[in-house]
């Protein structure tokens, strides 16, 4: 089983940008979508896109134009960056692996999350 | 957007209960459609898969249903670990959804 751990600052000023890495373990980073999902009391669980292993990617609409993914393979890692962030984008930030049994979609593995708070 | 609704958004159950949780889409989403539990302070994680697939190490009290708009999940004989919050969630396209949450207390 694939393990995911999220890693970057717990505190964000409000204006800047929000960056995390999530660090893939267990498993290959190869040929899987690798997504980001926050939770905030306000608004529940909420996708913030993927990127592929190619580096393709694709972003929640109500974010893209500050949402930024990216991957590095050979680290095993893959990245967000959100810009101009609000303190409503505090949240529980998580790193899930996508699998499927075609043409089904799922996250089957997910990091602990990592708490993030904007705020000056 | 596909919206999805959960009812009820809480429930209070006793051990060895069978519990149905339903879920709505705003539009048919045939059988693209996931479960989740997340208990208090951990990551959700996967219970059921394209509507009816258990996933591997769940226990077989958990089950799924449904087609189009309407799915619902069913636990069999409500075990304590099983007191959690449940999610519905839609992978018919993108943006991913979820659900509001179903509270098991």
């Amino acid at each position: 089983q694939v393990q995911l751990q999220e890693s970057g600052p717990g505190l964000v000023k409000p204006s800047e940008t929000l960056s995390l890495s999530c660090t893939v373990s267990g498993g290959s980073i190869n040929t899987y979508y690798w997504h980001w999902i926050r939770q905030s009391p306000g608004k529940g669980l909420e996708w913030i896109g993927y990127v592929y292993s190619s580096g393709s990617t694709s972003y929640n609409p109500s974010l893209k134009s500050r949402v930024t993914m990216s991957v590095d393979t050979s680290k095993k890692q893959f990245s967000l960056k959100l810009t101009s962030v609000t303190a409503a984008d505090t949240a529980v930030y998580y790193c899930a692996k996508d699998n499927s049994r075609d043409p089904f979609y799922y996250f089957d593995s997910w990091g602990q999350g990592t708490l993030v708070t904007v705020s000056s | 957007d596909i919206q999805l609704t959960q009812s009820p958004s809480s429930l209070s159950a006793s051990m060895g209960d069978r519990v149905t949780i339903t879920c709505r889409a705003s539009q048919s989403i045939i059988r693209f459609l996931n479960w989740y539990q997340q208990r208090p302070g951990k990551a959700p994680k996967l219970l059921i898969f394209a509507t009816s697939n258990l996933q591997s190490g769940v226990p077989s009290r958990f089950s799924g249903s449904g087609s189009g708009t309407d799915f619902t999940l069913t636990i069999s004989g409500l075990q304590p670990e099983d007191f959690a919050t449940y999610y519905c969630q839609q992978s018919y396209n993108t943006p991913r959804t979820f659900g509001p949450g179903t509270k098991v207390d």
